[in-house]
């Protein structure tokens, strides 16, 4: 079955404390991103990678890193979370025909 | 940078009404416009999409516009449904690069 998937869908941390969201997508895929769903914001993408080794930032990258070193993986890092990057957390992938296809979600909670 | 501005922020209608949904985008040099469809504790699934060199598109009750010169393009819903109900997220993207998404409208379809 064509998915993406992201690993935690929930996760309750504290400020400062480093954290990985995993993204992976079995579609083969060159374009994965990320974003993030704020209550009357929509999504705001973080970042976006076109392939393999080839990042870039989206609309609010400050805070997160992120590394593309194969093609089906695209790891979102938080290096020291702080409480405003609380938030609902998509990562996506896309094909030749343009249609993103989204993770079921992370539930990320700084306190 | 890019900007989407989405109207309205929430929508009711009755059962077997229209509803439209406005989208106006800053970017001139965008080229795909899709919109999404997001039910409630769900992850974004695209309903229909746009590319810049077409004017309308339709699939069954749903279509789309887009107006270039004006800067704005719209989703129509004919004969709405309960299950309709959800939140309706349009984006751009230029040349599969980042994605500006707008920050949504709340549809209900009242039985």
């Amino acid at each position: 079955e064509a998915q993406v998937t992201q690993n935690p869908r929930y996760l309750i941390t504290v400020t400062g404390k480093k954290l990985t969201v995993t993204c992976s997508q079995n579609m083969n895929h060159e374009y994965m991103s990320w974003y993030r769903q704020d209550p009357g914001l929509g999504l705001r993408q973080i970042y976006y990678s076109m392939n393999v080794e080839v990042t870039d930032k989206g609309d609010v990258p400050e805070g997160y890193k992120v590394s593309r070193k194969e093609k089906r993986n695209f790891p979102l890092i938080l290096e020291s979370p702080s409480p405003n990057q609380t938030s609902l957390y998509f990562c996506a992938s896309r094909g030749v025909s343009y249609e993103q296809y989204f993770g079921p979600g992370t539930r990320l909670t700084v306190t | 940078g890019e900007n989407v501005e989405q109207h309205p922020s929430t929508l009711s209608v009755q059962e077997g009404d229209s509803a439209v949904i406005k989208c106006t985008y800053s970017d001139s040099a965008s080229n795909y416009f899709p919109w999404y469809k997001q039910e409630l504790g769900k992850r974004p699934q695209l309903i229909i999409d746009i590319r810049s060199n077409v004017g309308e598109k339709k699939d069954q009750r749903i279509a789309v516009t887009l107006n270039k010169t004006a800067k704005h393009f719209s989703l129509h819903i004919t004969e709405t449904q309960p299950e309709d109900s959800a939140v309706y997220f349009c984006a751009e993207n230029n040349y599969g690069q980042n994605f500006v998404f707008g920050p949504g409208t709340r549809l209900s379809v009242l039985p």
